[in-house]
């Protein structure tokens, strides 16, 4: 069993749409929770980042975090063509802070 | 503008031929990492280095190897590339203290083995 499972989609939205990402994961050990996008044929770059459970909001993107289900999700409001990517979650544990595990990814269109 | 760059942006190289992967940061950042990403794949970390303290991860094949002479810049070395490396190698930063867990990413080297 991986320690992050990630639905790999695609999934294809219209525009506008609210999306849902979500992974999940066994190790209760982590505390630290993000959520990296991903451009076809680019190195990722940190969209949200949570420590612990709890929400976070930024801007379109809010990520949530339920550490009692192991189950952590990403929305993004109001979506656009632009948001077409790749999104990986990442954890990572207190004691071994600069190892990130991260999800497969799952692939988003956003239809115009 | 801060960054992470990695050259060559796609590297080409025969069965069996060693190839470096080289990255630099203008970021200042202490921790430096190397990811290989197969396609649909998560980013899989190799080692790390930690200032000048080099982290192995225990299922990293021996076929890699990394130095890191500053700062700045940190090379991935691979002694006898096989098919099975092909792959997209991704280096990142991060810095110690704060969000020590935001790690910053270059555009990433796409390695073909032929």
């Amino acid at each position: 069993q991986k320690e992050v499972e990630q639905d790999p989609g695609p999934l294809s939205v219209p525009e506008g749409a609210i999306v849902s990402l979500n992974c999940t994961y066994s190790n209760s050990a982590f505390q630290y929770f993000m959520w990296y996008r991903q451009y076809s044929r680019k190195g990722p770059e940190l969209l949200m980042y949570t420590y612990s459970s709890g929400n976070k909001e930024d801007g379109r993107f809010t990520a949530q975090v339920d550490k009692s289900s192991k189950y952590i999700s990403l929305f993004i409001r109001d979506s656009q063509p632009s948001d077409s990517a790749t999104y990986l979650c990442a954890m990572s544990a207190l004691d071994s802070s600069y190892k990130l595990i991260f999800g497969s990814g799952t692939r988003l269109l956003v239809r115009p | 503008d801060a960054m992470v760059i990695q050259n060559p942006r796609y590297q080409v190289t025969q069965f069996g031929k060693p190839v470096t992967l080289s990255c630099s940061q203008t970021l200042n950042h202490n921790v430096m990492y190397w990811y290989q990403q197969k396609s649909s794949q998560a980013p899989k970390l190799l080692f790390h280095y930690y200032d000048k303290d080099f982290n192995n991860e225990a299922d990293t094949p021996d076929n890699f190897q990394s130095r890191r002479p500053n700062t700045s810049f940190c090379f991935l070395d691979i002694r006898s590339p096989g098919l099975g490396d092909a792959a997209m190698y991704l280096c990142a930063t991060s810095r110690v203290g704060g969000t020590a867990y935001e790690q910053y990413f270059g555009p990433g080297t796409r390695l073909t083995v032929t």
